[in-house]
């Protein structure tokens, strides 16, 4: 079975620094999909962003980015320039290709603080 | 933009009781999903649905749950008899049919008392 690994619990980070949330997965699937969504505390989901393991180039959505190192089976995202908007619990998420259904599965999550 | 949508946002219900939960997912997505999250826990799959049926269920949708597609456009989710250890927080969400991305609606937190 796919499990999804988030080392971190909390981390803080200064307003307009740099911040990098760690996760790591294991598959034996050739063929996933891994997501990075934002729970704030109005405890909705919010997509961040989403990287294909066929892709080497690593996604980039404005200040969010990832490292996608898949050898190492790790998904870490980039947070530049935080913003007290980005305050909030970070969830690494897995999804395998056709063969292995379409469930998430999410790791335990990081509280991120920005400190003003 | 478009999105998905729960209701009701907050269900209070005594032990035994049955609930419904509804979900509209977005107009063109085929793909439905239930998730649930504990308080202070991760976000748990319960299970899939396409076509009109279950594609996959985890091992905590027991035969307590059921899903339903009631029109062309809700998705429920109920729970029989609810037992205490239900309490948490209820995500629908849906997806594309050529996308693997899912949008979940703002959840449905349910308590159990």
């Amino acid at each position: 079975a796919q499990t999804v690994t988030q080392s971190q619990p909390e981390m803080s980070v200064q307003e307009a620094e740099t911040v990098t949330l760690s996760c790591t997965y294991d598959t034996s699937e050739s063929d996933y999909y891994l997501f990075w969504y934002k729970q704030p505390p109005s405890r909705q989901m919010i997509l961040v962003i989403r990287q294909e393991a066929y892709k080497q180039q690593n996604a980039t959505e404005n200040r969010f980015s990832v490292n996608f190192q898949k050898a190492a089976k790790s998904f870490s995202l980039k947070i530049s320039d935080s913003q007290l908007g980005d305050a909030a619990m970070y969830f690494c998420a897995y999804i395998g290709g056709e063969t292995s259904g379409s469930r998430l599965t999410f790791g335990e999550g990081t509280q991120l603080t920005v400190n003003p | 933009e478009p999105e998905v949508t729960q209701t009701p946002s907050h269900q209070v219900t005594q032990m035994g009781q049955e609930v419904i939960l509804r979900c509209v997912p977005i107009s063109n997505h085929l793909y439905f999903y239930w998730y649930r999250q504990i308080l202070g826990q991760k976000v748990e799959f319960l299970v899939s649905f396409y076509n009109n049926e279950i594609s996959e269920k985890s091992e905590i949708f027991d035969d307590q749950f059921s899903v339903e597609r009631p029109d062309g456009s809700n998705f429920t989710l109920k729970i029989r008899s609810t037992k205490l250890e239900d309490s948490a927080m209820y995500f629908c969400a849906s997806r594309e049919p050529t996308r693997y991305e899912q949008y979940f609606g703002p959840g449905t937190r349910l308590t159990v008392t």
